[in-house]
């Protein structure tokens, strides 16, 4: 199985902030990977899709990188509404397997 | 609009049984793959199972194989999860999601329905 590993867990940042989180793959994954942002008590929705693919309707703020088993997701300028929960995931092949999250909060 | 409206989730003794619903609306679904991904409170996505257009080709978390069957009714447009031998670690809210393309692209996901084992 796909091992995704995502740092850091948590991540602290003010409203303007850039921010980046690194998802790893314990083997290549070509570009299979999307990104996801989960609120509370929501269900996820998709951000990114094929490493690097602006989900439709997603703020232009939210970018992503990387091929292989290196990826990021970057949020360029966080506005109030980006506090929530990151995953990544990988559907390269099954079992389907996702990072552990990465809560980002207000500093 | 795409909904996807889970249920059937509830109270469930270790070693019974829960089957969920999905229900389907605002698109076609016979022309997706779908899948099961869960919450255990306080917790991370774990994917559960997925299953192609037509019900041909299934695929499971080793930790569900031999006790979830995943099925779909393309007609009324529904997805269903049968869980059997349920575990307290099943314990979680379940979201059924749709597959937006073949090669596994992860597109809308209901809201999820929560089950809860436990004696």
């Amino acid at each position: 199985d796909i091992q995704m590993t995502q740092s850091p867990s948590t991540l602290s940042a003010s409203i303007g902030d850039r921010v980046t989180i690194t998802c790893r793959a314990s083997q290549s994954i070509s570009r299979w990977l999307a990104w996801y942002q989960q609120k509370p008590g929501k269900a996820p929705n998709v951000l990114i899709y094929l490493a690097s693919s602006l989900e439709s309707g997603v703020p232009s703020r939210f970018s992503g990188s990387g091929s292989g088993t290196e990826f990021t997701l970057t949020i360029s300028s966080l506005q109030p509404d980006d506090f929530a929960t990151y995953y990544c995931q990988h559907y390269d092949s099954y079992p389907l397997t996702f990072g552990q999250g990465t809560r980002l909060e207000i500093k | 609009e795409v909904q996807l409206v889970a249920s059937g989730g509830g109270l469930a003794q270790p070693g019974g049984s829960l089957r969920l619903s999905c229900k389907a609306s605002g698109f076609t679904l016979s022309s997706y793959w779908m899948s099961w991904v869960r919450q255990a409170p306080g917790k991370g996505l774990e994917w559960v199972a997925s299953i192609k257009q037509d019900g041909s080709e299934k695929h499971y978390v080793d930790s569900v194989k031999g006790r979830f069957t995943i099925s779909r009714d393309n007609t009324q447009n529904s997805l269903y999860l049968q869980m059997n031998s349920l575990r307290d670690e099943d314990t979680a809210v379940y979201h059924c999601a749709r597959v937006m393309e073949n090669n596994g692209r992860p597109g809308n996901w209901g809201q999820g329905t929560l089950v809860t084992v436990s004696s």
